[in-house]
C-alpha cells in the first residue's frame, strides 16, 4: 500500500494563477482532511470529507475550494493563488471503523507551495 | 485562547536525560487525545493515543489530567533520533482534530 499520496510535490506560482492539489489513499478510509502548516501557527484545517461526495470547511476555508468525486481522492483548488497562501499543504485520511485503527490519522508527505 | 497550547521550545536535552512536554486544552468536553511526531520537513505521524489511565510505550509515558485539562508527554532516556516537534492532538466535537503548533525537542550527544 502506497498510505496517502500528494502531488504534485513541490510547486511555484504567480499571483493570480490557479492550480488543483490531488490527494490519493489507498487504505479505503472515509474521511479526508486537507491542512495548511506554517510556521508559528501549526496545522490548520482548510477542508475535509466524511465521504464520497462531501465536503465540509474547516478553519481556514477561503480561497480553496474541494471535491471528493471518487473516494480515494481529495482534491484542494486554489482558484486565484495569493502570497498568503503560500505554505506547506498536507492531506490526511482516517477510517471510520472503531478501534484504534480509528484513531489515527494518516498524512502524506506534503506539497510545498511558493506564491510569488 | 487556542483551544490547544504548547510550549514551543526548543528543548535542548543531553542524550539519556529524561524531558516532559505538557499541552493543556481549553474545550472541556473534549474526547480523545494523542502526540504526533513530525520531523523536519516531513508529515506528522502519530506516536501514541493517551488514555485517561495513563498509557507507556516503551520509553514513552502519556497521561491525561481532565481536572487541569492537560496531556503530558514523558521520554525516558533520549536518543538522538527523539529529536523532532512534538504535536498535541485533541479531537472536540464531530471529527474534528485540532492540532497544537508543536514543541520542538533537540537531543544532543
Amino acid at each position: 500500500n502506497a498510505g496517502v499520496t500528494q502531488t504534485p510535490k513541490f510547486r511555484v506560482l504567480k499571483t493570480g494563477q490557479s492550480m488543483t492539489l490531488l490527494c490519493a489513499q489507498d487504505m479505503n478510509h472515509e474521511y479526508m482532511y486537507w491542512y495548511r502548516q506554517d510556521p508559528g501557527m501549526g496545522l490548520r484545517l482548510i477542508h475535509y470529507s466524511v465521504g464520497e461526495g462531501t465536503t465540509a470547511k474547516g478553519e481556514v476555508p477561503d480561497g480553496y475550494n474541494v471535491s471528493r468525486l471518487k473516494k480515494q481522492n481529495f482534491l484542494l483548488g486554489l482558484e486565484s493563488a495569493a502570497p498568503s497562501q503560500t505554505s506547506v499543504y498536507f492531506c490526511a485520511s482516517r477510517t471510520l471503523t472503531s478501534g484504534r485503527a480509528r484513531e489515527t490519522q494518516y498524512f502524506g508527505p506534503g506539497t510545498r507551495l511558493l506564491v510569488l | 485562547r487556542k483551544e490547544v497550547e504548547q510550549d514551543p521550545g526548543p528543548f535542548n536535552v543531553p542524550e539519556g536525560a529524561t524531558v516532559a512536554f505538557n499541552c493543556t486544552y481549553s474545550n472541556s468536553a473534549s474526547q480523545s487525545f494523542f502526540w504526533y511526531r513530525q520531523d523536519c520537513r516531513k508529515e506528522p505521524k502519530l506516536l501514541m493515543s493517551v488514555y485517561s489511565s495513563g498509557n507507556e510505550d516503551g520509553r514513552f509515558t502519556a497521561q491525561l489530567n481532565r481536572a487541569s485539562q492537560y496531556i503530558s508527554l514523558l521520554i525516558r532516556d533520549s536518543k538522538l533520533s527523539d529529536s523532532a516537534t512534538y504535536l498535541c492532538v485533541v479531537i472536540t466535537g464531530f471529527q474534528k482534530l485540532v492540532f497544537g503548533t508543536g514543541t520542538r525537542l533537540l537531543v544532543s550527544p
